[in-house]
């Protein structure tokens, strides 16, 4: 069974862009999480979506959205990026009959 | 709001002694408990979960974490570690029914052969 696919896994971007990263949950779950890595904050919680409907959001500004589509693919953008938008994002995802989640290798953002 | 503390940033040991990470939670409802380490370059993955009956529960590579309600703690145990364990270690918490994970700050360990 293959597991959580991010992509790209290293963007470069420069401020005030924006920037789509993409996550293939693993067959089957519906429920797919976002969060953010840094070395300052740790993992903070961005959003969930299940059955293409955000279920949960966390703590951040409008610049960053989420979608999900009907085969369970999510993106997640982030527009005008700032300095402090560089870390590691990272998607999970879980079924909707045991709550587990499973982690992809995350995509490294760097904004300059 | 829920919140997850991890009292140790970076512990060192040598092989074969024996580990505990300290993990506190504080939530007033009912909570599912992880554990998730992420080896270097590695993507994060599930050490082990409690969500009701027997508070010790045994995960991978012979850790072990023990639910203790009154002290809202999850700590994770090992016997005697290995150097392949040097990794970061999350202990996380979500609300019954909600996928939202809420981890700690991660415990950074660094085995010395």
């Amino acid at each position: 069974k293959a597991g959580v696919t991010q992509t790209p896994r290293y963007l470069i971007k420069t401020r005030g862009q924006q920037v789509t990263l993409s996550c293939s949950p693993i067959s089957g779950h519906r429920s797919v999480s976002w969060y953010q890595q840094t070395p300052g904050q740790g993992l903070q919680f961005l959003f969930e979506y299940f059955s293409e409907t955000q279920r949960n959001k966390g703590n951040f500004p409008g610049r960053f959205s989420g979608r999900q589509f009907s085969n369970s693919r999510s993106e997640m953008n982030v527009s005008t990026l700032e300095l402090g938008d560089s870390a590691l994002y990272l998607c999970a995802s879980s079924s909707d009959l045991v709550t587990e989640a499973f982690f992809g290798q995350g995509t490294r953002l760097t904004v300059v | 709001a829920q919140s997850v503390s991890q009292h140790n940033h970076h512990v060192i040991l040598s092989e074969a002694a024996s580990l505990e990470l300290g993990c506190n939670y504080s939530y007033g409802g009912t909570v599912n408990l992880f554990w998730y380490v992420q080896y270097p370059g590695q993507h994060l993955q599930l050490l082990l979960k409690y969500f009701s009956g027997d508070p010790l529960v045994k995960g991978i590579k012979g850790f072990e974490a023990e639910f203790i309600k009154s002290k809202f703690s999850f700590n994770l145990r090992k016997p005697s570690v290995q150097w392949s364990d040097t990794a970061e270690y999350f202990c996380a918490v979500n609300a019954l029914g909600n996928e939202k994970l809420t981890f700690g700050t991660g415990t950074r360990l660094t085995i010395i052969p």
